[in-house]
């Protein structure tokens, strides 16, 4: 594919609903990562997917939050019951598979998706 | 815990060298030094890694110190387009496959005519 793309680019919603946000990865990468970025504020890790391991899902700040990548691909990111402090710009990537001993493979990022939750 | 020190802002006027500073002093020895950068509005994109020696490519340059307690990424002749957040990461390699990457604040380049 061209690049990571990600959907939709923004997302309004309102306190205590529940949001889905949904990433397609470059084909033929198997990792995929989800972070998310706070106005004016690094990049905090979420979750990572590899391959059919057992994701790392320790950067996921609440049970509020879960993903899941089909076959290998698509990923989707649920939030339930939103709150205000979710609010952020959620940003996924995707990259080839990291060998043990290797550097971190190249991460690609998409575009975002912009979460409001008033 | 992003192991790593950046200046919060700089400077460069366009055309000139933009060198950005990272401090990385608890880095062990089978752990890289990456950098992105973050366009506003975009994600983050790859510049450039290393481990030990200097490394250069299309988009910029990178200077690792002997005791790789320190790094210097420079991007030769600065454009406008440079302007963007950079981020010095430490890769928390152990030998593990976990690919994750630790974002600090990162320096916001600002490139002006």
């Amino acid at each position: 594919g061209a690049g990571v793309s990600q959907s939709p680019s923004n997302k309004v919603t309102e306190k205590g609903k529940d949001v889905e946000l949904r990433c397609d990865p470059i084909s033929g990468h198997t990792a995929l990562y989800w972070y998310r970025q706070s106005l004016g504020q690094g990049l905090e890790f979420l979750i990572y997917f590899q391959g059919n391991s057992a994701p790392d899902k320790s950067g996921l700040p609440s049970d509020r939050f879960s993903a899941e990548r089909t076959g290998g691909s698509v990923s989707t990111l649920t939030i339930q019951r939103t709150q205000q402090e979710d609010s952020a710009v959620y940003l996924c990537a995707s990259s080839l598979p990291k060998l043990a001993g290797g550097p971190p493979e190249t991460q690609y990022f998409g575009p975002g998706t912009r979460l409001l939750v008033l | 815990d992003a192991k790593t020190t950046q200046p919060t802002s700089m400077d460069c006027a366009e055309g000139r060298a933009a060198n950005l500073p990272c401090n990385h002093s608890t880095i062990s020895g089978n752990e890289y030094v990456y950098w992105y950068r973050q366009i506003h509005s975009q994600g983050p994109q790859y510049i450039i890694h290393g481990l030990k020696n200097n490394e250069t490519n299309e988009m910029a340059s990178l200077i690792i110190t002997e005791d790789r307690k320190s790094s210097t990424l420079i991007l030769p002749h600065a454009t406008l387009r440079d302007t963007a957040v950079y981020y010095c990461i430490v890769s928390l390699d152990r030998g593990s496959t976990l690919g994750r990457l630790y974002f600090g604040r990162g320096t916001q380049l600002t490139v002006w005519p």
